[in-house]
């Protein structure tokens, strides 16, 4: 299975644009990689995800590198509400599709 | 769309007590749903993936008479915490997929901290 890498913790001003960096060296072709956040004491929240091409929707962009080995989840305005442990998910594509979660960066925004 | 609710929140019982968790996909229809636990300051932990129709699929290091499954419909999963102790503690989370698409992603509730006295 596909693991990912990232960093503990990060911290963004608010109104500027956050990236959020993750590296998965082993993906193999047919994964697609998730981006999950999660506020304290709640369940995650899907964001977006992606397998090759770039992606956007209300919440944030996701840019996959050519060669698929890394990420970057990018809040282009982040707010004090977007405080919170954000994860990157490669997830498994055989079997029952499981999720295996890695540690997160945990994201503070501050005023 | 793609609504998972978990009932109870939250629940505080005594040592010895079975406790029944509940996982609804309220707006859609879930053949698979995965049950999570998540310790204090700790990433999310696969426990087993619920299959509607046939037996859970439990990760290594999980005691399947500890944590009862049944998913008896395309909405709704149970986990059963059996004779709970203490360190049963935690917080535990489902999910689920929408759509028929294997790469739909999963959507999950709001969770259930369990506190066992």
């Amino acid at each position: 299975d596909a693991k990912t890498t990232q960093p503990p913790s990060m911290d963004c001003a608010e109104g500027r644009a956050a990236n959020l960096p993750c590296n998965h060296s082993t993906i193999s072709g047919n994964e697609y990689v998730y981006w999950y956040r999660q506020i304290h004491s709640q369940g995650p929240q899907y964001i977006i995800h992606g397998l090759k091409n770039n992606e956007t929707n209300e919440m944030a962009s996701l840019i996959i590198t050519e060669d698929r080995k890394s990420s970057t989840l990018i809040l282009p305005h982040a707010t004090l509400r977007d405080t919170a442990v954000y994860y990157c998910i490669v997830r498994v594509a055989r079997g029952t599709y499981k999720y295996i979660f890695g540690t997160g960066t945990r994201l503070k925004v501050l005023a | 769309g793609a609504v998972v609710s978990q009932h109870p929140s939250r629940v505080i019982c005594k040592s010895g007590t079975s406790v029944k968790i509940e996982c609804r996909s309220l707006d859609f229809q879930a053949t698979t749903m995965f049950w999570y636990r998540q310790f204090p300051k700790q990433s999310l932990m696969l426990m087993a993936t619920s299959n509607e129709g046939s037996k859970a699929t439990y990760e290594q290091g999980v005691e399947k008479d500890k944590f009862l499954i049944n998913h008896a419909s395309l909405t709704l999963s149970t986990l059963t915490v059996t004779s709970a102790h203490p360190e049963d503690s935690s917080f535990y989370i489902c999910s689920a997929s929408s759509g028929t698409g294997v790469y739909q992603p999963q959507h999950f509730g709001d969770g259930t901290r369990l506190s066992i006295l």
